[in-house]
């Protein structure tokens, strides 16, 4: 079975370019979990949705960051206006009702932004 | 106070060695405890539950204690193959907050 799919694996960009990742949760999975990671701070989430519904943003750290799922198969986070210090490793997990807790990792985006 | 704090290591232990990681974390209601991994560069793995009464999964031993709100995780006969990155996780209502983790080298 396929895992969480992340795209693209690197993306190295200049600052003040928009940057876009994607995800595909795993099938079934009815849970969407975006993670940022970073020797600083660790693994912080930033946003999840519930049946395609966002749930809580509260991690987002600021308006730069927008994330959609238009479906169930589907997820975007965007970042536009990207500044160096988004540079991070940003993980998308999914998890599925009933053992929400267990979560599920994508091999992450590095995100570079110059 | 952190969430969740681990001391972030390196914990240095030869093959075959019995080694312990600690975890605090400082909100009371948490309900869900659990234990991930994460090797260099790639994506975190559950590892184990924790479970109120301790639970044991082959080499690795993992115990809560919810009166000093500390979790642990103990590795005996460590392998080479055990270095990584441990992250503590504790869960609330339907989300997980993770420590920045211990990191584990084992070496022969």
């Amino acid at each position: 079975d396929a895992g969480v799919i992340q795209s693209p694996r690197h993306e190295v960009t200049e600052m003040g370019q928009e940057v876009t990742l994607r995800c595909k949760p795993i099938s079934g999975h009815n849970s969407l979990f975006w993670y940022r990671q970073t020797m600083m701070r660790g693994l912080e989430l930033l946003i999840y949705f519930n049946n395609n519904v966002p749930i809580d943003d509260s991690g987002m750290p600021e308006d730069r960051f927008s994330a959609k799922m238009p479906n169930a198969s589907f997820s975007t986070l965007k970042i536009q206006p990207s500044e160096p210090r988004d540079s991070a490793v940003y993980f998308c997990a999914s998890s599925s009702t009933g053992n929400y807790l267990k979560l599920f990792f994508g091999s992450g985006t590095q995100l570079s932004v110059l | 106070r952190k969430e969740v704090e681990q001391d972030p290591g390196p914990f240095n232990v030869p093959e075959g060695a019995t080694v312990a990681f600690n975890c605090t974390y400082s909100n009371s209601a948490s309900q869900s405890f659990f234990w991930y991994r994460q090797d260099c560069r790639k994506e975190p793995k559950l590892l184990m539950s924790v479970y109120s009464s301790g639970n044991e999964d082959g080499r690795f031993t993992a115990q809560l204690n919810r009166a000093s709100q500390y979790i642990s995780l103990l590795i005996r006969d460590s392998k080479l193959s055990d270095s990584a990155t441990y992250l503590c996780v504790v869960g609330g209502y339907s989300t997980l907050t993770f420590g920045k983790g211990t990191m584990l080298l084992v070496s022969p």
